[in-house]
């Protein structure tokens, strides 16, 4: 079965710098979340999007800006990059709405290295 | 919010032993559990989940967890481990109709042969 896809897996950059994440949900999924695994660290909610709106936001720095696009994949944009962002970020993927679950399926995560 | 607390932060134990984590939530209204396992370099898979219905649920390889509500408990069991479910293991809660999820610290197993 088809699962979440994220891209690049691994991301190496410098102070500073600016950094995309992509996330591609399974297919039919329409709401996507992302969350940030420091290390050692559990988990945590950054923003969540629906039907290419944002749904919920978590802890997530005004430095970082997310967006879903029509095809449903969602981008994570980060500037201005700190050693502290250094971490796993995951995305999941559900089925939203009225007809939708509640069990969020993870991608393999994008591990950054911030220098 | 809710906030989830996980027990143990490591746990070591031999092949064929019974393995219980603890996993306890705060939150006033109605939600849904999960165990998640992330194995070594790998991303978070979903052992199980409760919604609703028979408090005791049965999950993949051999897994299952029970919760009370009374005591706000979702905790995971396996009744013989074997070394390859070394990993750490994330206790989640949602509130209902509130999806983002909030994990507890984790809880890292190692299971020697």
């Amino acid at each position: 079965a088809a699962g979440v896809i994220q891209s690049p897996r691994h991301l190496i950059k410098e102070k500073r710098e600016t950094a995309t994440l992509k996330c591609y949900p399974i297919p039919r999924h329409d709401t996507v979340y992302w969350y940030q695994q420091g290390p050692g660290q559990d988990p945590q909610f950054l923003i969540s999007f629906y039907e290419k709106m944002q749904s919920d936001k978590g802890s997530i720095p005004d430095r970082f800006s997310a967006q879903q696009f029509s095809d449903y994949h969602s981008e994570l944009n980060m500037s201005s990059l700190e050693l502290g962002d250094s971490a796993l970020y995951f995305c999941a993927s559900r089925v939203g709405g009225g007809g939708g679950t509640d069990t969020q399926y993870f991608g393999p995560g994008t591990r950054l290295t911030v220098l | 919010a809710q906030s989830v607390s996980q027990h143990n932060h490591h746990v070591i134990l031999s092949e064929a032993a019974s393995l219980e984590l603890g996993c306890n939530y705060s939150y006033g209204g109605t939600v849904n559990l999960f165990w998640y396992v992330q194995y070594p370099g790998q991303h978070l898979q979903l052992l199980l989940k409760y919604f609703s219905g028979d408090p005791l649920v049965k999950g993949i390889k051999g897994f299952e967890a029970e919760f009370i509500k009374s005591k706000f408990s979702f905790n995971l069991r396996k009744p013989s481990v074997q070394w390859s479910d070394t990993a750490e293991y994330f206790c989640a809660v949602n509130a209902r109709n509130d999806y983002k999820l909030s994990f507890g610290a984790g809880t890292t197993v190692t299971v020697r042969a």
